[in-house]
């Protein structure tokens, strides 16, 4: 079955440190992947994207991420971490089935941030 | 430019009532797709809509049902709801391109007491 996974439930940094949020795959084909964050009581806001190409892919807020096509892996990635990124971050997946398609969500990582 | 909209922001209903949410994809965007959020849990994808007909479907009882109208906006309707019916259903919409970006709207919290 098709599935995405965050091992991590809950990572604590200092602002100021680096982060990497980790996300596997379990799909037939590569597919499309994606990284939301999510504010208390929100929705969710689209991060960056990877659809194809250049595995290193640029987002919003200064964050990045490299797909691993031998990891089954698409890794958020921040050099330095300001407060305001306490969020929940969720990675995402979608076939690519040449139409619409759904996404499979992870189950999501909390970011805390201590000054 | 407006992005995904959804009303209401907040309901509550009790067990065996009905429900309708609602949403307004970003303009450009023929293409919604719903899911749900439990307390704790990531998106499940409930169903999606394109030319007024359910496209696609998650695994989710013919209790969640839906509709898309001519300007591309879409409702949510439940019935007969259960306790385990909270969430916050979320609104996305798309372009039906095969290669689709996903935006969300900021959800309705519904409470079933």
């Amino acid at each position: 079955a098709q599935s995405v996974t965050q091992p991590d439930i809950h990572i604590t940094v200092s602002e100021g440190a680096s982060l990497e949020l980790r996300c596997n795959y379990s799909y037939g084909a590569t597919p499309y992947l994606f990284w939301y964050v999510q504010s208390p009581g929100q929705g969710l806001q689209l991060l960056l994207k990877y659809f194809s190409g250049d595995t290193l892919v640029q987002g919003i807020k200064g964050f990045e991420a490299e797909f691993k096509r031998s990891q089954s892996s698409f890794n958020l990635r921040k050099p330095s971490v300001h407060w305001s990124d306490a969020a929940e971050y969720f990675c995402a997946a979608a076939i690519n089935t040449g139409t619409a398609s759904k996404l499979t969500f992870g189950t999501g990582t909390r970011l805390q941030v201590t000054l | 430019d407006a992005g995904v909209t959804q009303s209401p922001t907040h309901l509550i209903k009790t067990r065996g009532q009905q429900v309708t949410l609602r949403c307004s994809p970003k303009s450009g965007h023929d293409t919604v797709s719903w899911y749900q959020q439990a307390l704790g849990q990531g998106p499940q994808f409930i169903f999606q809509y394109y030319e007024e007909e359910e496209r696609q479907r998650g695994n989710f009882p013919d209790r969640f049902s839906g509709h898309q109208f001519p300007n591309y906006s879409s409702e949510l309707n439940v019935n007969a709801l259960l306790l385990g019916d909270s969430a916050l259903y979320l609104c996305a919409s798309s372009s039906f391109n095969g290669r689709e970006t996903q935006y969300f709207g900021p959800g309705t919290r519904l409470l079933v007491l």
